[in-house]
């Protein structure tokens, strides 16, 4: 299947520091990535829909001065973090939709970014 | 709104078939995922069914699809230790990019 990665994979930062995380199709293009925030034993929420060269959509609740998307390439999709505070701490997974051949529409996920604020 | 619901646990000794059930409730449904998730790391698209079809077998995978019933089934033949995770179910309405999760299913294989 295709590729998705995503860096870094971990990091721990300051509280009111920005971080910014990537996300990549590394064989593929993708119009559309999306961005979810998964916490310890639950399913992924939504957070973001992240469309090439357009601004992101985001999920009611999600804030997006503080969750800044940009997708400026039809590979790259990163996601900003500003002024990261504790409960900023979660993983956080991107994932790319995929139009293949014979119909085939897929969302193939990056492998998560473990995020911990101090 | 769109809800998938599934089980939260499953239990099974190694060898045995396991199946995991989803059940969805938007009609206009027509991709259905299942996805495998281990400890730490992102989600792995195991396989996906489009929903014109009640059937899709793929090596040890067994999609079951009963669109009138709404339900959606993953079985794993020969069932290996490593398959212990996560299984999320998921469905992308028509017309929509955006996908539905269910809270997933965690599968736990005993030798």
């Amino acid at each position: 299947g295709a590729v998705v990665s995503q860096h870094p994979s971990r990091v721990i930062c300051k509280s009111g520091t920005s971080v910014k995380i990537e996300c990549r199709s590394l064989d593929f293009q993708a119009t559309t990535m999306f961005w979810y925030r998964q916490f310890p034993k639950q399913s992924l929420m939504l957070m973001a829909t992240s469309n090439e060269g357009s601004k992101a959509t985001y999920e009611q609740g999600v804030e997006k001065d503080k969750f800044l998307i940009n997708h400026a390439s039809l590979t790259l999709s990163t996601l900003t973090v500003t002024s990261a505070h504790p409960e900023d701490s979660s993983f956080y997974i991107c994932s790319a939709r995929d139009f293949g051949t014979s119909g085939r529409d897929t969302q193939y996920f990056g492998p998560g970014t473990r995020l911990t604020v101090l | 709104g769109e809800d998938v619901e599934q089980s939260l646990f499953l239990s099974v000794r190694e060898g045995d078939s396991s199946v995991i059930n989803c059940t969805y409730t938007d009609s206009s449904s027509t991709y259905l995922y299942w996805y495998k998730q281990e400890p730490g790391a992102g989600l792995q698209l195991l396989t996906y069914i489009f929903s014109n079809m009640d059937m899709k077998q793929d090596q040890r995978l067994t999609v079951l699809l009963n669109k009138k019933d709404k339900h959606l089934s993953l079985r794993i033949a020969d069932t290996q230790t490593g398959d212990s995770a996560i299984y999320f179910c998921a469905e992308r309405a028509s017309g929509y990019s955006t996908l539905t999760f269910g809270k997933g299913t965690m599968l736990l294989v005993s030798p």
